[in-house]
């Protein structure tokens, strides 16, 4: 039921940009994807419901492919606070269940 | 005020300890949420409390023990807790059910905890 996730590690310089994916063998209701810092907690970036949608938060921006099953994180110019992990999380059968990738490291160095 | 406020932020106890953590949320929300974390792994679930009752336990060891006294407050008392236990207590909340969609989560920044 754990969404995998890809690529498990990503090194930017900063204004390069990155694509992070989330796939589930389950149907997918929605999509949300959080970034944590080092020591810090998780924090929210978007949800994607299903409609194949897309959003957008600075210059990153999310898809989800309801066929697919699956979910695209787009960091655009990153920059170095763009640096994190960043998990995508699944729901469970209309549940109140979160399931979180393993997530994927994103270094942005200078 | 849109923090989910967690104490304390570090704990060390031994096996025979008894120890409470603390989540407090003045946002209005009507679930809140236990998930655990090792290093380098992604948060777990361990219970779900909608409407100040529980409504999810994943199987999670009875040393383990949530309380939902209000609608604001939730604990976890620890009993008699493993090395294995040992990891980052994490709390969350959402405005209403997550199964509602357009929900999201809320995280406190944890409590780091270690068994000796």
């Amino acid at each position: 039921q754990q969404p995998v996730q890809s690529p498990q590690a990503v090194i930017l310089r900063e204004g390069e940009d990155a694509v992070i994916n989330c796939s589930s063998s389950k149907a997918l209701y929605s999509v949300h994807w959080y970034r944590q810092k080092h020591g810090e907690a998780p924090v929210f970036l978007m949800i994607l419901l299903k409609g194949g949608e897309q959003k957008g938060h600075e210059k990153i921006s999310a898809s989800f492919n309801e066929k697919k099953q699956q979910s695209s994180l787009y960091l655009t110019a990153s920059q170095l606070s763009y640096s994190g992990t960043y998990f995508c999380g699944t729901e469970v059968g209309g549940s109140e269940k979160l399931v979180f990738g393993k997530g994927t490291k994103l270094t942005v160095n200078p | 005020d849109t923090e989910v406020t967690q104490t304390p932020k570090h704990l060390v106890m031994g096996m025979t300890n008894k120890k409470s953590l603390k989540c407090e949320q003045h946002m209005g929300h009507r679930a809140m949420y236990w998930y655990k974390q090792k290093a380098k792994k992604p948060p777990e679930l361990m219970f779900v409390y909608s409407y100040e009752k529980l409504s999810i336990n994943e199987s999670v060891p009875s040393r383990f023990s949530p309380e939902c006294p209000n609608s604001s407050l939730l604990n976890l008392h620890l009993h008699a807790l493993q090395p294995e236990d040992s990891a980052l207590y994490l709390c969350a909340s959402s405005q209403e059910e997550l199964s509602r969609l357009d929900e999201k989560l809320f995280f406190g920044s944890g409590t780091q905890l270690s068994v000796l």
